[in-house]
């Protein structure tokens, strides 16, 4: 099946720089990536996705890209903020299969 | 928007005795998930179902058992719940097109 690497697993940064976050994937039929932020104590929540007829997609400070060949994509946050603090998922699922699978997670700090 | 829902929110049980969790949503999709977290960790699937009446094995599926009975309704069964079954569980829903929609979450506590 399916596997998602992630990294890092803990990540802190300056208030106002940006954080990045990288997964690999290795089925080539997966082709939609969505991202999941979860706050404590709360569910995992949707906040940027992409398919695999796209490169790169933005939604405001949010920033994902798409190497296929590579089999690789990342979450970039831009102008980071103290709400950005969180644990951030990665998955990937093959569109039309049921199944998504995730990456461990990344603990993301946002220091003042 | 969509709705997830879950019961109870917590349970506590004892060792070797049945728990069911039960997750319930309004939005009319045909998939439905069981996760466990484990603190600080990712989700990882346990059970899965695409239709009711059918339901399929995740990447963790041993030690649990899942009921689909309608479009609606999903359920985890743990017979025999043990120590190594704390944890979160989180049920989620989706269509084809892929973005799943979380529950809040039920914590289990096995002592």
């Amino acid at each position: 099946g399916e596997q998602v690497e992630q990294l890092p697993s803990i990540l802190r940064v300056q208030e106002g720089s940006s954080a990045s976050i990288n997964c690999s994937y290795e089925d080539s039929a997966s082709n939609y990536f969505p991202w999941y932020k979860q706050e404590p104590g709360e569910n995992p929540k949707l906040i940027i996705d992409i398919r695999s007829n796209m490169e790169r997609k933005q939604i405001q400070e949010l920033i994902v890209l798409l190497d296929k060949k590579a089999k690789r994509f990342s979450l970039h946050i831009t102008d980071t903020q103290p709400g950005d603090s969180a644990m951030y998922f990665c998955a990937a699922r093959d569109y039309g299969n049921e199944k998504i699978t995730f990456g461990a997670g990344t603990k993301l700090t946002i220091k003042p | 928007e969509a709705a997830v829902t879950q019961s109870p929110r917590s349970k506590v049980a004892v060792t070797g005795g049945k728990v069911t969790l039960s997750c319930h949503q309004t939005n009319n999709h045909d998939y439905m998930y069981w996760y466990r977290q484990d603190t600080g960790h990712g989700l990882r699937l346990i059970h899965y179902s695409y239709v009711a009446d059918s339901t399929e094995k995740g990447d963790i599926p041993d030690g649990y058992k899942a009921s689909r009975p309608s479009q609606e309704n999903f359920s985890l069964i743990l017979e025999l719940a043990s120590l190594s079954q704390t944890a979160v569980y989180f049920c989620a829903s989706s269509d084809r097109e892929g973005e799943q929609y979380f529950g809040p979450g039920t914590r289990l506590t096995v002592l």
